[in-house]
Protein backbone atom coordinates (compact mmCIF):
# COMPACT_ATOMS: atom_id res chain seq x y z
CA UNK A 1 0.00 0.00 0.00
CA UNK A 2 1.41 3.45 -0.93
CA UNK A 3 1.75 6.27 1.48
CA UNK A 4 2.91 9.75 1.28
CA UNK A 5 4.35 11.85 3.99
CA UNK A 6 4.40 15.90 3.77
CA UNK A 7 7.19 17.77 4.79
CA UNK A 8 8.60 21.64 5.33
CA UNK A 9 8.32 24.76 7.25
CA UNK A 10 4.98 25.40 8.91
CA UNK A 11 5.55 28.76 9.11
CA UNK A 12 6.37 31.06 5.69
CA UNK A 13 6.53 35.02 5.75
CA UNK A 14 4.45 36.97 3.13
CA UNK A 15 6.21 37.29 -0.05
CA UNK A 16 8.74 34.54 0.09
CA UNK A 17 8.57 30.87 -1.25
CA UNK A 18 6.62 28.53 0.32
CA UNK A 19 8.48 24.54 -0.03
CA UNK A 20 7.11 21.18 0.82
CA UNK A 21 8.19 17.87 -0.20
CA UNK A 22 6.47 14.38 -0.53
CA UNK A 23 8.10 11.17 0.64
CA UNK A 24 6.56 8.09 -0.75
CA UNK A 25 7.09 4.71 0.44
CA UNK A 26 5.73 1.37 -0.87
CA UNK A 27 5.52 2.42 -4.43
CA UNK A 28 7.56 4.40 -6.98
CA UNK A 29 7.67 8.03 -8.37
CA UNK A 30 9.16 6.95 -11.32
CA UNK A 31 7.55 3.42 -12.26
CA UNK A 32 5.10 5.17 -14.11
CA UNK A 33 1.56 5.29 -14.66
CA UNK A 34 0.47 7.71 -12.05
CA UNK A 35 0.18 11.71 -11.62
CA UNK A 36 1.60 13.34 -8.42
CA UNK A 37 -0.27 15.55 -7.08
CA UNK A 38 -0.91 18.79 -4.69
CA UNK A 39 -3.76 19.57 -3.86
CA UNK A 40 -4.43 22.52 -1.00
CA UNK A 41 -7.21 23.26 1.97
CA UNK A 42 -7.85 26.87 3.15
CA UNK A 43 -8.69 26.10 7.18
CA UNK A 44 -12.47 25.42 7.13
CA UNK A 45 -12.72 25.88 3.52
CA UNK A 46 -12.87 23.63 0.49
CA UNK A 47 -10.00 21.95 -2.01
CA UNK A 48 -8.19 23.64 -4.62
CA UNK A 49 -6.20 21.34 -7.09
CA UNK A 50 -2.42 23.19 -7.18
CA UNK A 51 -0.98 20.56 -10.39
CA UNK A 52 0.44 17.23 -10.89
CA UNK A 53 3.26 15.93 -12.17
CA UNK A 54 4.59 12.31 -13.68
CA UNK A 55 7.14 10.47 -14.37
CA UNK A 56 8.26 11.68 -17.54
CA UNK A 57 8.53 15.22 -15.60
CA UNK A 58 5.77 16.94 -17.46
CA UNK A 59 3.65 19.17 -15.22
CA UNK A 60 0.40 20.79 -15.23
CA UNK A 61 -0.77 23.43 -13.08
CA UNK A 62 -3.92 25.08 -11.99
CA UNK A 63 -4.13 28.14 -14.35
CA UNK A 64 -5.15 30.47 -11.21
CA UNK A 65 -1.60 29.56 -9.49
CA UNK A 66 0.89 29.02 -13.08
CA UNK A 67 2.40 32.00 -12.72
CA UNK A 68 3.57 31.01 -8.92
CA UNK A 69 4.25 27.61 -8.58
CA UNK A 70 6.79 24.50 -9.67
CA UNK A 71 6.34 20.76 -8.95
CA UNK A 72 9.47 18.60 -9.66
CA UNK A 73 10.11 15.11 -8.87
CA UNK A 74 13.53 13.66 -7.50
CA UNK A 75 13.44 10.02 -8.35
CA UNK A 76 16.36 9.41 -5.96
CA UNK A 77 14.84 10.03 -3.10
CA UNK A 78 10.91 9.03 -4.12
CA UNK A 79 9.87 12.31 -3.77
CA UNK A 80 8.38 15.16 -5.67
CA UNK A 81 7.97 18.83 -4.00
CA UNK A 82 5.65 22.14 -4.42
CA UNK A 83 7.17 25.31 -4.55
CA UNK A 84 4.72 28.17 -4.68
CA UNK A 85 6.29 31.72 -4.86
CA UNK A 86 5.44 35.12 -3.85
CA UNK A 87 3.27 33.55 -0.91
CA UNK A 88 0.37 35.72 0.91
CA UNK A 89 -2.01 35.12 3.66
CA UNK A 90 -4.48 33.58 1.51
CA UNK A 91 -2.05 30.62 1.03
CA UNK A 92 -2.68 29.81 4.27
CA UNK A 93 -3.90 26.20 4.12
CA UNK A 94 -3.27 22.56 4.47
CA UNK A 95 -0.92 21.20 1.44
CA UNK A 96 -1.76 17.69 0.46
CA UNK A 97 0.09 15.24 -1.51
CA UNK A 98 -1.55 12.92 -3.52
CA UNK A 99 -1.16 10.01 -5.70
CA UNK A 100 -3.83 9.84 -9.01
CA UNK A 101 -5.92 6.96 -9.93
CA UNK A 102 -3.28 6.15 -13.29
CA UNK A 103 -3.34 8.85 -15.15
CA UNK A 104 -6.46 10.81 -14.46
CA UNK A 105 -6.85 13.72 -11.74
CA UNK A 106 -8.64 11.67 -9.08
CA UNK A 107 -7.14 11.59 -5.71
CA UNK A 108 -6.65 7.69 -4.71
CA UNK A 109 -3.89 7.76 -1.92
CA UNK A 110 -3.38 11.02 0.17
CA UNK A 111 -0.69 11.64 2.59
CA UNK A 112 -1.91 13.32 6.10
CA UNK A 113 -1.80 17.12 5.05
CA UNK A 114 0.16 19.72 6.56
CA UNK A 115 -0.23 23.21 7.27
CA UNK A 116 1.45 26.23 6.14
CA UNK A 117 0.68 29.41 7.79
CA UNK A 118 1.70 32.92 6.03
CA UNK A 119 1.87 35.15 8.35
CA UNK A 120 5.21 37.73 9.45
CA UNK B 1 -13.18 26.63 -14.82
CA UNK B 2 -16.18 24.02 -14.14
CA UNK B 3 -18.36 24.86 -11.38
CA UNK B 4 -19.80 22.23 -8.56
CA UNK B 5 -22.43 22.60 -6.65
CA UNK B 6 -23.37 20.46 -4.04
CA UNK B 7 -26.60 20.29 -2.03
CA UNK B 8 -27.81 20.33 0.68
CA UNK B 9 -24.82 21.61 2.76
CA UNK B 10 -25.56 20.12 5.57
CA UNK B 11 -27.53 16.53 6.00
CA UNK B 12 -29.20 15.58 9.27
CA UNK B 13 -29.50 11.98 9.45
CA UNK B 14 -30.05 9.04 12.00
CA UNK B 15 -28.56 5.92 12.05
CA UNK B 16 -29.55 3.26 9.65
CA UNK B 17 -31.08 5.66 7.58
CA UNK B 18 -30.38 6.23 3.74
CA UNK B 19 -28.60 9.27 2.86
CA UNK B 20 -28.53 11.29 -1.07
CA UNK B 21 -26.13 14.00 -1.41
CA UNK B 22 -26.31 15.54 -4.74
CA UNK B 23 -23.53 17.78 -6.96
CA UNK B 24 -24.34 19.72 -10.27
CA UNK B 25 -21.97 21.01 -12.66
CA UNK B 26 -22.06 23.83 -14.48
CA UNK B 27 -21.07 22.30 -17.63
CA UNK B 28 -21.67 18.55 -18.59
CA UNK B 29 -18.30 16.33 -17.02
CA UNK B 30 -19.77 12.99 -18.74
CA UNK B 31 -19.01 10.46 -16.00
CA UNK B 32 -15.68 11.80 -15.08
CA UNK B 33 -17.24 12.55 -11.72
CA UNK B 34 -15.05 11.63 -7.86
CA UNK B 35 -16.75 11.39 -4.28
CA UNK B 36 -14.89 11.69 -1.40
CA UNK B 37 -15.35 11.42 2.25
CA UNK B 38 -13.47 13.72 4.89
CA UNK B 39 -13.51 13.12 8.19
CA UNK B 40 -12.30 16.66 10.76
CA UNK B 41 -8.05 16.89 11.28
CA UNK B 42 -7.93 13.71 7.98
CA UNK B 43 -7.25 13.82 4.68
CA UNK B 44 -10.14 13.22 2.21
CA UNK B 45 -10.65 10.17 0.77
CA UNK B 46 -11.15 8.64 -2.30
CA UNK B 47 -14.78 6.85 -2.27
CA UNK B 48 -16.17 6.59 -6.27
CA UNK B 49 -14.84 7.64 -9.27
CA UNK B 50 -16.17 7.51 -12.86
CA UNK B 51 -19.84 8.28 -11.01
CA UNK B 52 -20.48 4.87 -9.96
CA UNK B 53 -17.19 3.14 -9.45
CA UNK B 54 -16.54 2.17 -5.71
CA UNK B 55 -13.07 2.82 -5.12
CA UNK B 56 -10.97 -0.30 -3.53
CA UNK B 57 -12.34 -1.84 0.08
CA UNK B 58 -15.26 0.97 -0.30
CA UNK B 59 -18.61 -0.57 1.81
CA UNK B 60 -21.64 -1.72 -0.76
CA UNK B 61 -23.55 0.68 1.09
CA UNK B 62 -22.14 3.40 -1.30
CA UNK B 63 -23.36 4.42 -4.28
CA UNK B 64 -22.50 6.42 -7.17
CA UNK B 65 -25.16 7.36 -10.40
CA UNK B 66 -25.38 10.20 -12.90
CA UNK B 67 -23.79 11.66 -15.75
CA UNK B 68 -23.56 15.14 -17.64
CA UNK B 69 -24.57 17.53 -15.15
CA UNK B 70 -26.40 15.99 -11.99
CA UNK B 71 -24.93 13.36 -9.66
CA UNK B 72 -25.94 11.53 -6.49
CA UNK B 73 -24.02 9.42 -3.73
CA UNK B 74 -26.26 8.01 -1.91
CA UNK B 75 -25.66 6.19 1.43
CA UNK B 76 -28.05 3.16 2.04
CA UNK B 77 -27.73 2.68 5.97
CA UNK B 78 -26.07 5.14 7.77
CA UNK B 79 -23.37 3.85 10.10
CA UNK B 80 -21.54 5.89 13.15
CA UNK B 81 -18.33 5.80 11.21
CA UNK B 82 -20.32 7.51 8.43
CA UNK B 83 -20.82 11.05 9.79
CA UNK B 84 -18.09 13.06 7.73
CA UNK B 85 -17.86 15.68 4.96
CA UNK B 86 -18.27 14.51 1.08
CA UNK B 87 -16.85 16.23 -1.67
CA UNK B 88 -17.78 15.84 -5.60
CA UNK B 89 -14.91 16.70 -7.82
CA UNK B 90 -15.19 16.58 -11.76
CA UNK B 91 -11.87 15.88 -13.58
CA UNK B 92 -13.15 16.32 -17.07
CA UNK B 93 -11.45 19.21 -17.25
CA UNK B 94 -8.44 20.83 -16.23
CA UNK B 95 -8.23 21.50 -13.22
CA UNK B 96 -10.12 19.14 -11.37
CA UNK B 97 -12.62 21.22 -9.36
CA UNK B 98 -14.19 20.72 -6.01
CA UNK B 99 -18.02 21.45 -4.47
CA UNK B 100 -18.48 23.05 -1.58
CA UNK B 101 -19.10 20.04 0.49
CA UNK B 102 -22.28 18.21 2.25
CA UNK B 103 -21.79 17.92 5.93
CA UNK B 104 -23.28 14.47 6.96
CA UNK B 105 -24.48 15.21 10.69
CA UNK B 106 -26.41 12.76 13.44
CA UNK B 107 -29.78 13.80 13.88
Amino acid sequence: QVQLQESGPGLVKPSETLSLTCTVSGGSVSSGSYYWNWIRQPPGKGLEWIGYIFDSGSTNYNPSLKSRVTISLDTSKNQFSLKLTSVTAADTAVYYCARGLGYRTVAANWGQGTLVTVSS
Amino acid sequence: EIVMTQSPATLSVSPGERATLSCRASQSVSSYLAWYQQKPGQAPSLLIYGASTRATGIPVRFSGSGSGTEFTLTISSLQSEDFAVYYCQQYNNWPGTFGQGTKVEIK
